[in-house]
């Protein structure tokens, strides 16, 4: 079983729409996560961490679920430049402190 | 202005030819690694470095050598690179290492532009 999994998508979804990814990790010793962007062909940019009580960012909002062990994003009213590739990425602290990076969902939207 | 840059970006080169892939930040930071992006992979780590000197393997690290002499550069180096190597690379560092604690934020990892490297 892979340590963080993800829906490769692809998500087409109409501009406007309200979109949703899930992760789940598989290693209960992880300690913080986050969401990460990849446009195409360029490298991964931060989005934003998750809180263990859920946060938000104008129209993006994640969760985290410890006990189900999954993390979301949610994405309203998306736009056209949302299109792209979203990471999940979970840490641990484990002897030394570790990144680890789904294979992200990749979203395109549509005029 | 904060970056990490790699160099090459693009490179094609034949199988046994060593090559050496650069990286440098200007952000201080103690914290450099390298990965590598394969479909379906996604980003596999292949070397990292907590501080100058200090160097460790990553998930993936067979093949490949780093060395971490100054705090800004962390090259990688493929003494004979092989055509499963083909790959988009990419370098990474960040503050600091082993400062997390639950309500901490995040040290972002900030990544260089990448670099697309062909194995014949």
């Amino acid at each position: 079983r892979k340590e963080v999994e993800q829906d490769p998508g692809p998500f087409n979804v109409p501009e406007g729409a309200t979109v949703a990814f899930n992760c789940t990790y598989s290693n209960s010793a992880s300690q913080s996560f986050f969401w990460y962007r990849q446009d195409c062909r360029k490298e991964p940019k931060l989005l934003m961490s998750v809180y263990s009580s859920g946060n938000e960012d104008g129209r993006f909002t994640a969760q985290l679920n410890r006990a189900s062990q999954y993390i979301s994003l949610l994405i309203r009213d998306s736009k056209l430049s949302d299109s792209a590739t979203y990471l999940c990425v979970v840490n641990r602290v484990f002897g030394n402190e570790k990144l680890t990076f789904g294979t992200g969902t990749r979203l395109t939207i549509i005029p | 202005e904060a970056q990490v840059t790699q160099n090459p970006r693009y490179l094609i080169t034949v199988t046994g030819k060593k090559l050496t892939v650069t990286c440098s930040q200007n952000m201080n930071h103690e914290y450099m690694s390298w990965y590598r992006q394969d479909p379906g992979l996604g980003l596999r780590q292949i070397y990292y470095s907590m501080n100058v000197e200090v160097t460790d393997k990553g998930d993936v690290p067979e093949g490949y050598k780093v060395s971490r002499k100054e705090k800004r550069n962390f090259p990688l180096i493929l003494e004979s690179p092989s055509p499963n190597q083909t790959s988009l690379y990419f370098c990474a560092s960040r503050v600091g290492f082993g400062t997390y604690t639950p309500l901490d934020s995040y040290n972002e990892q900030f990544f260089g532009p990448g670099t697309r490297l062909t194995v014949l």
